[in-house]
């Protein structure tokens, strides 16, 4: 099983400002990465696939980059609406495996 | 536009089988390049996948549940399954259905259910 781990668990970030995001695997997934938003009471969101592309309709301030073991979700600028929990996902292997998440925060 | 929804007990006992479905509203859940899968979330925690069934029927689960769990397609229904047996608190959890799809050598889970939350106790 590949293991998938995020840090910081919490990041705590003012309106406006950016919010860098780390996932980190056990072994390498080459591209095979994805990023979901979810907010309290929801189901998770995609918003990045194949490490760097963005889903439909996603905004442009959010940004996928690494590959291999290390991976980074940029949000350029906070806006209200993108504090939430953020889980990356690989899909390397068939046994599909999710990071703990990171919580952003309003600071 | 493509929507799923979950349905099942809300409470189960602990030692009994939980079962749940999800009900796709349109298009074939037996065609198409996809997989059907369950994933799970126990409150303040992260997310697990629990399995998936392809199109054609076949399927994979996670290891660490593997002997428990089942999954099934009822394509005349567009309905596909979940069965967890000899459950316990251990799988308190909200339980969401979702689809995962394909797109230039990349998966996704694209579509989501709503999610339903199962509580084991006696």
């Amino acid at each position: 099983e590949i293991v998938m781990t995020q840090s910081p668990a919490t990041l705590s970030v003012s309106p406006g400002e950016r919010a860098t995001l780390s996932c980190r695997a056990s072994q390498s997934v080459s591209s095979d990465l994805a990023w979901y938003q979810q907010k309290p009471g929801q189901a998770p969101r995609l918003l990045i696939y194949g490490a760097s592309t963005r889903a439909t309709g996603i905004p442009a301030r959010f940004s996928g980059s690494g590959s291999g073991t290390q991976f980074t979700l940029t949000i350029s600028s906070l806006q209200s609406e993108d504090f939430a929990v953020y889980y990356c996902q690989q899909y390397n292997t068939w046994l599909r495996t999710f990071g703990q998440g990171t919580k952003v925060e309003i600071k | 536009q493509v929507q799923l929804q979950e349905s099942g007990p809300g409470l189960v006992k602990p030692s009994q089988t939980l079962s749940l479905t999800c009900t796709v509203s349109s298009g074939s859940i037996s065609s198409g390049n996809y997989y059907w899968s369950w994933i799970r979330q126990p409150a303040g925690k992260g997310l697990e996948w629990i399995g998936r069934i392809y199109t054609s029927g076949s399927t994979n689960y996670n290891p660490s549940l593997n002997s428990r769990v089942t999954i099934s397609l009822d394509t005349s229904k567009k309905q596909f399954s979940l069965k967890l047996s000899s459950v316990t608190a251990a799988d308190t959890a909200v339980y969401y259905c979702a689809r995962e799809a394909p797109s230039t050598g990349n998966w996704y889970f694209d579509l989501w259910g709503r999610g339903t939350l199962v509580t084991v106790s006696s």
